[in-house]
């Protein structure tokens, strides 16, 4: 089977620099994938890292190792609108194609 | 504002009755998923339709069961409801018949909730 395992929460201060890390025992391993979900909202994708290494977006970046089974979000220089729920996600073959998800680290963000 | 469009927005039902939600997916999309988001289970992915037809399966239960339409939108039927039903149901579409995370877009979601 596969797992997922990330912080339940995590807080910060605005202007801040949080990471959130995410490890995974999964088979048929294709890639890993980042997405943000507001209270009530729908999830909204982020990042998403097949090769190993950093890809940076804006003020977000996105890090993996196939090697050791983990990954991490980095937010920088954080605002008030980064308070939300962040879920990594493994995109898996297992005779088909599909992704796989945690169960979220909430990120709070005060002032 | 994704371009996917599900209906209803929230659906409170009694335990054994049967419920369908509806997905329309984005202009020119021709995959649709379906997703089960529950407060113990976080996000798990149930069903996927390419172009009609069912392209692979998840964590979806015998109860449920989905379909996708000539005009591509898509309806997840549930059946003999449960309180462990209760949850947030999100469809997402993609123009392409694998899934790739950077082409797949979610819609708003529907909230059902059986008392």
């Amino acid at each position: 089977g596969q797992s997922l395992e990330q912080p339940s929460e995590v807080t910060a201060v605005e202007g801040a620099i949080v990471q959130i890390n995410c490890t995974y025992q999964t088979s048929g391993f294709y890639g890993l994938s980042w997405y943000q979900q507001h209270d009530g909202g729908a999830p909204t994708f982020l990042s998403y890292n097949a090769l190993d290494g950093l890809e940076e977006t804006g003020r977000f970046s996105s890090f993996l190792s196939r090697s050791d089974s983990y990954g991490y979000l980095l937010l920088q220089e954080l605002q008030m609108k980064d308070s939300a729920s962040y879920f990594c996600a493994v995109r898996v073959n297992t005779g088909f194609q599909k992704l796989v998800f945690g169960t979220g680290t909430r990120l709070l963000v005060s002032p | 504002d994704s371009g996917v469009t599900q209906t209803p927005k929230h659906l409170i039902t009694a335990t054994g009755q049967r419920v369908t939600l509806r997905c329309s997916p984005r202009s020119g999309d021709l995959s649709v998923y379906w997703y089960q988001q529950s407060l113990d289970q976080g996000l798990q992915f149930l069903i996927q339709y390419y172009n009609g037809e069912e392209r692979a399966k998840g964590n979806i239960l015998e109860r449920f069961s989905a379909q996708q339409f000539p005009d591509l939108h898509s309806e997840l039927n549930l059946s003999s409801l449960e309180l462990g039903d209760s949850a947030l149901y999100f469809c997402a579409s993609s123009a392409l018949a694998i899934m790739a995370p950077d082409t797949q877009y979610f819609g708003p979601g529907t909230r059902l909730t059986v008392l």
